[in-house]
């Protein structure tokens, strides 16, 4: 069973960082892209980024690529999220994806909640 | 970016009923779509890729359509399971765009 489980989340306050990680099992880890998607408290999908199997090549919606930071372990079958400079608007649940055939999410994580208030 | 505009926001129906949502690319995403599900404090489920192809495992009531710019998900028979918000995302081209997302409800 193909099974991804974020962690890391919390309440952090505005100017901080915080690390997300993404466990992933059931299937082999290093054979697939995975991403990251966001979603604030009532709204829509936001996509984050993406990485591919080796590293090389790391893809961000344009708005976070200063901010965000995506990145894996393929020997710890892990894939993270480092955020910085945090504020209030990246209060969200943050999801993590696997990107399957055609570059769709067909798995994706619980989600971590990331609440950025003092 | 493109920008994907999904319409309508909410919809009420009946239990068997038919329904359809609509998304509308900005520009041409030559079927580089895809529609998700994400039921009530869930995260969301992959349904339909590339405009029309079916996801292992999702029923066969659900079916996509469309070209260019313009697409739709169809839900015959509706189920109180398919009480959910749907999604679609376009994978043309980066970055990677969401619609606003639709809730539905049965009436």
């Amino acid at each position: 069973e193909v099974k991804l489980v974020e962690s890391g989340g919390g309440l952090v306050q505005p100017g901080r960082s915080l690390k997300l990680s993404c466990a992933a099992s059931g299937f082999s880890f290093n054979d697939y892209w995975m991403g990251w998607v966001r979603q604030a408290p009532g709204k829509g999908l936001e996509w984050i980024g993406e990485i591919n199997q080796d590293s090389s090549t790391i893809n961000y919606t344009p708005s976070l690529k200063d901010k965000f930071t995506i990145s894996r372990d393929n020997a710890q079958n892990t894939l993270y999220l480092q955020m910085s400079k945090l504020g209030s608007e990246d209060t969200a649940i943050y999801y993590c994806a696997r990107f399957g055939t055609y570059d769709v999410m067909d798995a994706w994580g619980q989600g971590a909640s990331v609440t950025v208030s003092s | 970016d493109i920008q994907m505009t999904q319409s309508p926001a909410s919809l009420s129906a009946s239990l068997g009923e038919t329904v359809t949502i609509e998304c509308r690319a900005s520009e041409d995403i030559y079927n580089g779509l895809a529609w998700y599900q994400q039921k009530p404090g869930k995260s969301p489920q992959l349904l339909i890729y590339n405009a029309n192809s079916l996801h292992t495992g999702v029923p066969s009531r659900f079916s996509g359509s469309g070209s260019g710019t313009q697409y739709s998900l169809k839900i015959n028979s509706l189920q109180s399971e398919d009480v959910a918000s749907y999604f679609c995302q376009q994978y043309y081209n980066y970055p990677l765009t969401f619609g606003s997302g639709t809730k539905l409800e049965i009436k």
